[in-house]
């Protein structure tokens, strides 16, 4: 596609559910991360790749999240036994890997957990 | 310490003023900074890159850079109410962490008529 596309756009979970998010990345974009931003609050880095790898994982706040990418493509966040505390919207963004370049963002999904 | 500092705001300014909006990062291996804005609800867009100390000027925009102060600024000349959004700081990081790319807290700018 065009440009980094995020799925779905909004969920909504009971507490206690494990939920998926996608993003499938700009094709021959090798670097993708994860952020979550809380309602007025800046991006909180939780993940990125560089191709398949994960060279920096430290944003993760809890070990109920999780993220994988194959095919150095399309990557999946995890979140199991959801709480309240993690509604926010999580963005992903995909940049080639070379430095200085730009990286372009999605829609992002908008997640709440009730 | 935080890696990338900005002053939250608001910071309001009058149409047609200068805006100034100011970022400092802890790590000193960064080489290239990034600046994005990001009007409220939507995804952040990419608006200035700078690389080298200095000035860096695209339309009513300049970014600076003092690697020796660990400092990056974005001035915006002429707001305009369309500037008003949070504009995010993002230093590349550097050696062992190279590749990732972590954000200010942004700051909300504001510009009244």
């Amino acid at each position: 596609g065009a440009g980094v596309s995020q799925s779905p756009s909004n969920k909504v979970t009971e507490k206690g559910k494990d939920v998926e998010l996608r993003c499938d990345p700009i094709s021959g974009h090798t670097a993708l991360y994860w952020y979550r931003q809380s309602l007025g609050q800046g991006l909180e880095f939780l993940i990125y790749f560089q191709g398949n790898s994960a060279p920096d994982k430290s944003g993760l706040p809890s070990d109920r999240f999780s993220a994988e990418r194959t095919g150095g493509s399309v990557s999946t966040l995890t979140i199991q036994r959801t709480q309240q505390e993690d509604s926010a919207v999580y963005l992903c963004a995909s940049k080639l890997g070379r430095t200085g370049t730009e990286a372009f963002f999605g829609q992002g999904t908008r997640l709440t957990v009730v | 310490q935080k890696e990338v500092e900005q002053n939250s705001g608001p910071l309001s300014v009058p149409e047609g003023a200068i805006a100034s909006l100011n970022c400092t990062y802890s790590d000193r291996g960064s080489q290239s900074f990034f600046w994005y804005r990001q009007y409220s609800g939507k995804s952040p867009e990419l608006i200035m890159f700078i690389y080298s100390n200095g000035d860096k000027e695209d339309g009513r925009f300049t970014a600076q850079l003092n690697k020796a102060s660990q400092y990056v600024s974005l001035l915006i000349r002429d707001s305009q109410p369309s500037d008003s959004a949070t504009y995010l700081c993002a230093p590349g990081a550097g050696g062992t962490s190279y590749g990732k790319l972590t954000f200010g807290q942004g700051t909300i700018l504001t510009v009244h008529p």
